[in-house]
């Protein structure tokens, strides 16, 4: 069965360094995401992405942070300039069309800021 | 904009009984969708069971089913014959279906099973 994978599974990064997380969603889907869970919170919802731009973004996808989908394969984080506080799990979701509801979740990075 | 609340941090379970995790949320919207995700240990996210608000029969997945009720905006998920691979964190989440198709989940219910 066709899954999302993320790399790498964990990430340790200095403050101040630039990260980027890589996602790698269903091959036929249209539709991509990225949330994040900081430790014993909520998973919250970054940003979406569809044909090639944002289609949605959330208060804390500030300009520090962006998305690429460079090779029409991988989907990508970047964060620029890493604080304590990006230090969360990570997770991609991708959904195949308009019409389908369930968006479909990799198994998360967990990045830790130093 | 649209908020789930979960008012369960944890919920115990003996083996084979039933639990009733609650979901409440609030939007001014009518079409919509309701999910209740499973998080076990691993922190991998698993879809239990979805529920399409303009359907009027409750959803069912096996052991998993919900109490929708729309009026009161409450979204409970019932999980029958509780297995010791239930044990997780259960995530309640909306996603509207006008504009963004994020996920907006709710704080998590932990549920304990006990043998």
């Amino acid at each position: 069965e066709p899954e999302v994978t993320q790399t790498p599974s964990h990430q340790v990064t200095q403050m101040g360094q630039e990260v980027i997380l890589r996602c790698v969603p269903i091959s036929n889907h249209l539709y991509f995401y990225w949330y994040r869970q900081i430790l014993g919170q909520k998973v919250e919802f970054l940003v979406s992405f569809y044909n090639n731009e944002i289609s949605e973004k959330s208060e804390i996808f500030d300009d520090q942070f962006s998305v690429e989908r460079p090779d029409g394969s991988n989907f990508t984080l970047k964060i620029r300039s890493t604080k304590l506080e990006d230090s969360a799990m990570y997770f991609c979701a991708s959904r195949p069309a308009a019409t389908y509801n369930e968006q479909f979740f990799g198994p998360g990075t967990r990045l830790t800021v130093l | 904009a649209q908020t789930v609340t979960q008012s369960q941090p944890e919920m115990s379970v003996q083996e084979a009984e039933t639990v009733t995790l609650s979901c409440t949320y609030d939007t001014s919207e009518s079409d919509y969708y309701l999910f209740w995700y499973k998080q076990p240990p691993s922190r991998q996210m698993i879809l239990v069971i979805r529920q399409e608000a303009y359907k009027q029969q409750n959803a069912t997945e096996n052991r998993f089913s919900v109490n929708f009720q729309k009026a009161a905006k409450s979204f409970s998920l019932k999980i029958s014959d509780s297995q010791l691979g239930d044990a997780a964190m259960y995530f309640c989440a909306y996603r509207s279906n006008v504009g963004g198709n994020k996920l907006v989940f709710g704080a998590g219910t932990i549920l304990r099973v006990k043998s």
